[in-house]
């Protein structure tokens, strides 16, 4: 089955670092995939998509880019603040033909700014 | 309006007790989704109606029972909870198709004593 790989952290940075988290995905076809930001006692917001080999989502500041050779798409971004800690869920959902199916999760990403 | 309500924030139950979540979202979405989440855990998809059908249900026990009253609405009926059912309840809506991007609601805090 589908399946998405993410390091899980907790990742400790300085503000101002730079950042990556790295994701891998394993799927049939070819899916969608998302980042997601979890700050503490919230729901799951969206922070970024792609829906296609080489497309590159963007929001906020943060980046990544679906790489289908290397079956991967991982978060970046070039200057992190405090108020970026939260944790970070890497996401696919498959093309399954069209009808409505729940996303696949990593396990999550906990990332801590220190000022 | 691009945002999905739920109801309440906080609930607490005991094991013999029947309560109900809400969720609302009025983005001309048609499917909505219930997923459960454990602490410092991703979310578990629970249930998926699509056009205001049941068209997934990952073998959750009875003691949950989703129902869809319209396009807008997604209910979650709960009894005979256990105390290891007390997580994160999340409600998500998307457009209908498997590659749309979902979104969250804030979610209900449920405490089962």
């Amino acid at each position: 089955g589908d399946s998405v790989t993410q390091m899980e952290g907790p990742v400790t940075l300085s503000e101002e670092a730079f950042l990556t988290i790295n994701c891998t995905y394993t799927a049939t076809g070819y899916p969608s995939l998302f980042w997601y930001v979890q700050y503490p006692g919230e729901g799951l917001q969206l922070l970024l998509k792609a829906t296609k080999a080489d497309d590159k989502g963007s929001n906020k500041g943060f980046e990544a880019t679906y790489r289908k050779e290397t079956t991967s798409f991982h978060l970046e971004k070039g200057s992190v603040q405090v108020s970026d800690s939260a944790v970070y869920f890497c996401a696919l959902s498959p093309y399954s033909g069209g009808g409505a199916d729940g996303l696949t999760f990593g396990k999550g990403t906990h990332l801590i700014i220190q000022p | 309006d691009t945002e999905v309500t739920q109801t309440p924030k906080h609930l607490v139950m005991g094991m013999t007790n029947k309560k109900s979540l809400k969720c609302e979202q009025h983005m001309g979405h048609r499917a909505m989704y219930w997923y459960k989440q454990k602490a410092k855990k991703p979310p578990e998809l629970m249930f998926v109606y699509s056009y205001e059908k049941l068209s997934i249900n990952e073998s959750v026990p009875s003691r949950f029972s989703p129902e869809c009253p319209n396009s807008s609405l997604l209910n979650l009926h709960l009894h005979a909870l256990q105390p290891e059912d007390s997580a994160l309840y999340l409600c998500a809506s998307s457009q209908g198709l498997a590659y749309n991007e979902q979104f969250f609601g804030p979610g209900t805090r449920l405490t089962v004593l």
